[in-house]
């Protein structure tokens, strides 16, 4: 199975920059890079996912390495609402979660 | 709401029996995935249906697992003679496939308990 790495768990300030960093060193050129996040009791909620560009949303964006072995999540002002299980993936059509970064938020 | 439910939400059966759990799309969306999960670790897929047609299911846990979506719409996961590790979360996910990928949208999972 395609495999992502990252680091088990982060912290951060809340209205504070956070760089998610993500690891996927055996992607192949059809690959998508795929960001979903969990927060607590509820089903994976969709952020970004990009091939090759840096990517923009409203949540989120997404850098991606040169190379594509490696890519961030950049949240832009973290908030509260935003501690969750952060999941970087590449795929395929079936989505192999990992165990994704635990990011907690402070005030 | 538009989004993808599921039901029943909690789901709590004594070991050996069979369960169904039911899962709705996103009305247009072709694409439905089943994904277990249970505590401490990420979704992981089950199989996934295009349409009415079941693309992938050598993932299924057992075949005590079976999954069907008879009209291409609602998907149905039984489960048949429970056991205790079959305790988790069942989540389902719809997408629409457009180009070369598709984002999967997760409805709320059913919580299953085996007693």
């Amino acid at each position: 199975d395609a495999k992502t790495t990252q680091p088990n768990s982060m912290e951060s300030n809340e209205e504070e920059p956070v760089h998610l960093p993500c690891n996927h060193s055996t992607i192949s050129g059809t690959d998508y890079i795929h960001w979903y996040r969990q927060l607590p009791s509820q089903g994976p909620e969709y952020v970004i996912h990009g091939l090759t560009s840096n990517v923009n949303n409203r949540m989120a964006s997404l850098a991606i390495a040169e190379d594509r072995k490696s890519s961030t999540l950049i949240l832009h002002r973290a908030t509260l609402r935003d501690a969750a299980v952060y999941y970087c993936i590449q795929s395929g059509y079936a989505l192999n979660f990992g165990k994704g970064t635990s990011l907690l938020v402070t005030p | 709401d538009t989004g993808v439910s599921q039901n029943p939400r909690h789901k709590i059966t004594k070991r050996g029996q069979n369960v169904t759990f039911r899962c709705d799309p996103i009305s247009e969306h072709n694409r439905l995935y089943w994904y277990r999960q249970t505590l401490g670790q990420g979704p992981e897929f089950l199989t996934y249906f295009q349409n009415e047609a079941q693309l992938e299911k050598s993932r299924l846990l057992s075949d005590r697992f079976s999954a069907e979506r008879p009209k291409g719409s609602f998907s149905t996961l039984e489960i048949q003679r429970t056991e205790q590790g079959d305790s988790a979360m069942y989540l389902c996910a719809s997408s629409l496939v457009v180009g070369g990928t598709d984002t999967q949208y997760f409805g709320p999972g059913t919580r299953l308990t085996v007693l």
